[in-house]
């Protein structure tokens, strides 16, 4: 299966601490891209990182990409509360339309 | 205003039973796809439509048939509706190109007695 692997499964930080998640994948990809799920919502999309890039800034957050290790990490950092949420990595290997591979998924959570 | 509506929120009904939940997204995509997550929080595609033509359809039992009307709305009916179909059914949708993200709706939580 091509279903990517997240880890920690579940990680529980303080509010203003660092907080790195990462995901590992088994085949080729097109891109990458992160997501967050907050409890009883939809996914809303973070960050997309290209298979040429290494890394990209999005305010607080800071994605990785290494190909050559199949893995790619989520830094986000000076956390909130507000940042309590499943994160899902997703690889797309298509070149046409996307099809997304949704990872198992890290969640996180911030205490006050 | 919503990008991405789905409905109903939740759906409660019994195995055997037909069902159909509806998606509409008004951000001019061309795309819409309809994922199932289990109760592990994995999420999978389950069919993707480009401009109301099928252009994936995963290992998903024929009791499930999406209908796109127009590029705006993707529907999906599910037949002879079994326990293993409680889930929570998400429906999104994303420009035609590559690189583009993905926006979801809040999704519909299907439960089955």
């Amino acid at each position: 299966s091509q279903q990517g692997e997240e880890d920690p499964q579940a990680l529980s930080i303080q509010e203003g601490e660092n907080a790195t998640m990462n995901c590992s994948y088994k085949t080729s990809i097109n891109n990458l891209q992160w997501y967050r799920q907050n409890s009883g919502r939809g996914l809303v999309h973070l960050i997309l990182i290209r298979s040429n890039e290494r890394e990209k800034h999005s305010g607080r957050l800071r994605v990785t990409l290494d190909t050559s290790k199949k893995s790619s990490s989520l830094l986000i950092t000076a956390s909130r509360a507000a940042d309590t949420a499943s994160y899902f990595c997703a690889t797309d290997r298509s070149t046409g339309f996307q099809k997304l591979v949704f990872g198992t998924g890290t969640r996180l959570l911030v205490s006050p | 205003d919503t990008a991405v509506s789905q409905t109903p929120k939740y759906l409660v009904t019994q195995m055997g039973n037909d069902k159909s939940i509806k998606c509409e997204q008004n951000l001019g995509h061309d795309t819409m796809y309809w994922y199932k997550q289990d109760s592990k929080k994995f999420l999978k595609i389950m069919f993707s439509y480009n401009n109301k033509e099928l252009i994936i359809n995963e290992t998903v039992p024929n009791r499930f048939s999406p209908k796109s009307p127009d590029k705006a709305h993707l529907n999906l009916h599910i037949n002879s509706l079994e326990l293993g179909d409680s889930a929570v059914y998400f429906c999104a949708s994303s420009q035609e190109t590559g690189y583009q993200p993905q926006h979801f709706g809040d999704g519909t939580r299907l439960s089955i007695l």
